[in-house]
């Protein structure tokens, strides 16, 4: 049981380039969620999809764009990367639409953007 | 706003030697509380969850304790594989997402 996967795990881009990160999960989970994680600021949430065909905006969503491809993919695009997106983006689960149960993590993709 | 102290940023520790992590939080209307633990280079691995106040939950050599303003990580006689950053988190006020503090850094030498 695979649970949540990222790909890819490592990525440099030049300034001005775009990539999609890709997240899928296999758990039958309702909601789905991109967070960044940079050093002394904790977990920051970029987007959330609280189920199939919707997504909304969390804290930080400025710069990226998402995807709900379908129940078990969701996918973060950088259209213009910029050094600040530079950091660790972690996909998660959850099986509720009103989160009260817990989330699941990927392993990270690491990206710097230089 | 929603928001989430934990404290303090880092702690050493010594193999045996016990401790508490603290995790003080405000947000209306407590909808769950998370706690994550987070090695080097993996994403976090959930711990527990707490629901209401005077709820505890144990794990090990973990147990976590929930009040209405804060909630406590325990670490009894912790061994050097203990060693990790532990992130609390909470349910936002909408529901929808967590919001996470900025971890404790856990070191515990032989």
């Amino acid at each position: 049981n695979a649970g949540v996967t990222q790909t890819p795990k490592f990525q440099v881009l030049k300034t001005g380039q775009s990539m999609t990160l890709q997240c899928a999960q296999d758990m039958n989970h309702n909601s789905m969620y991109w967070y960044r994680q940079d050093p002394g600021m904790g977990l920051r949430l970029i987007y959330y999809s609280a189920s199939e065909g919707t997504t909304d905006k969390g804290e930080v969503p400025n710069g990226y764009n998402v995807s709900r491809l379908n129940k078990r993919e969701f996918s973060l695009r950088l259209e213009s990367a910029a050094p600040s997106q530079t950091s660790v983006y972690f996909c998660a689960s959850s099986a509720r639409q009103k989160l009260n149960t817990e989330a699941f993590f990927g392993q990270g993709t690491r990206l710097t953007v230089v | 706003e929603d928001q989430v102290t934990q404290s303090p940023e880092a702690l050493r520790l010594q193999e045996g030697e016990s401790s508490s992590l603290n995790c003080s939080y405000t947000v209306s209307g407590l909808r769950g509380l998370f706690w994550y633990r987070q090695d080097p280079g993996k994403g976090p691995e959930f711990l527990f969850t707490l629901y209401s106040a005077g709820e505890e939950k144990e794990k090990e050599r973990l147990k976590a304790t929930l009040t209405k303003k804060e909630s406590f990580l325990h670490i009894t006689a912790p061994k050097p594989e203990d060693s990790a950053t532990y992130l609390c988190a909470v349910i936002n006020q909408a529901g929808t997402a967590l919001i996470f503090g900025k971890g404790t850094t856990l070191s515990v030498s032989s």
